[in-house]
């Protein structure tokens, strides 16, 4: 059974950049697409963006200038940085496997709430 | 971007109704189509995919249909298990919209 687990600080300073990592167990990282996620305090969800193992990625226009994905296949893990910080990026933050057409996510982890405040 | 519209946003219901919450797309998306069931402290969950296909393991009284702009997830015999948010998302573009979610509660 294919398992996520977010890790990361859950408090940053507005300005500064918010780093998380998903650590993926129970199945390769390869060979598929893995994206994050968020969710403000009880509001809908919002997608940020994904990469491939290749490294390959694709951002949500509306965040590409603060975000960087990467990935580590010998570690299992990929990665999420935004940068720039404000009250607004506070939320549930989930990281989640593609499938189907890739463009859905059937594994997801727990999240890991980070909030922005100084 | 797609915006993706459900409705109701909230419905009371029993155990044992049926119930049927609906999604709209802002333009067509033929079948690409997924919904999830939300509970509360929880990751989502995929329960069905291409508009209509259940997610492995999804019980059968969940089930979905349409196609284009609109589509519609039913619960045949609402089940204490299934008192949770619910979200369409669309899958046929960048970036992957969800609707605002649909929260089923106990009537």
């Amino acid at each position: 059974q294919v398992q996520l687990q977010e890790s990361g600080p859950g408090l940053v300073k507005p300005s500064e950049t918010l780093s998380l990592t998903c650590t993926v167990s129970g199945g390769s990282i390869s060979s598929y697409y893995w994206s994050w996620i968020r969710q403000p305090a009880g509001k809908g969800l919002e997608w940020i963006g994904r990469i491939y193992t290749s490294g390959s990625t694709n951002y949500n226009p509306s965040l590409k200038s603060r975000v960087t994905m990467s990935v580590d296949t010998s570690k299992n893990q990929f990665s999420l940085k935004l940068s720039s910080v404000t009250a607004a990026d506070t939320a549930v933050y989930y990281c989640a496997r593609g499938a189907w057409n890739d463009f859905i996510f059937d594994y997801w982890g727990q999240g890991t709430l980070v909030t922005v405040s100084s | 971007d797609i915006q993706m519209t459900q409705s109701p946003s909230s419905v009371s219901a029993s155990v044992g109704d049926r119930v049927t919450i609906t999604c709209r797309a802002s333009q067509g998306i033929s079948s690409w189509l997924a919904w999830y069931q939300q509970k509360p402290g929880k990751a989502p969950k995929l329960l069905i995919y291409a508009a209509s296909s259940l997610q492995s393991g999804v019980p059968s009284r969940f089930s979905g249909s349409g196609s284009g702009t609109d589509f519609t997830l039913t619960i045949s015999s609402l089940q204490p298990e299934d008192f949770a948010t619910y979200y369409c998302q669309q899958a046929n573009s960048f970036p992957q919209t969800f609707g605002q979610g649909t929260k089923v509660e106990i009537k």
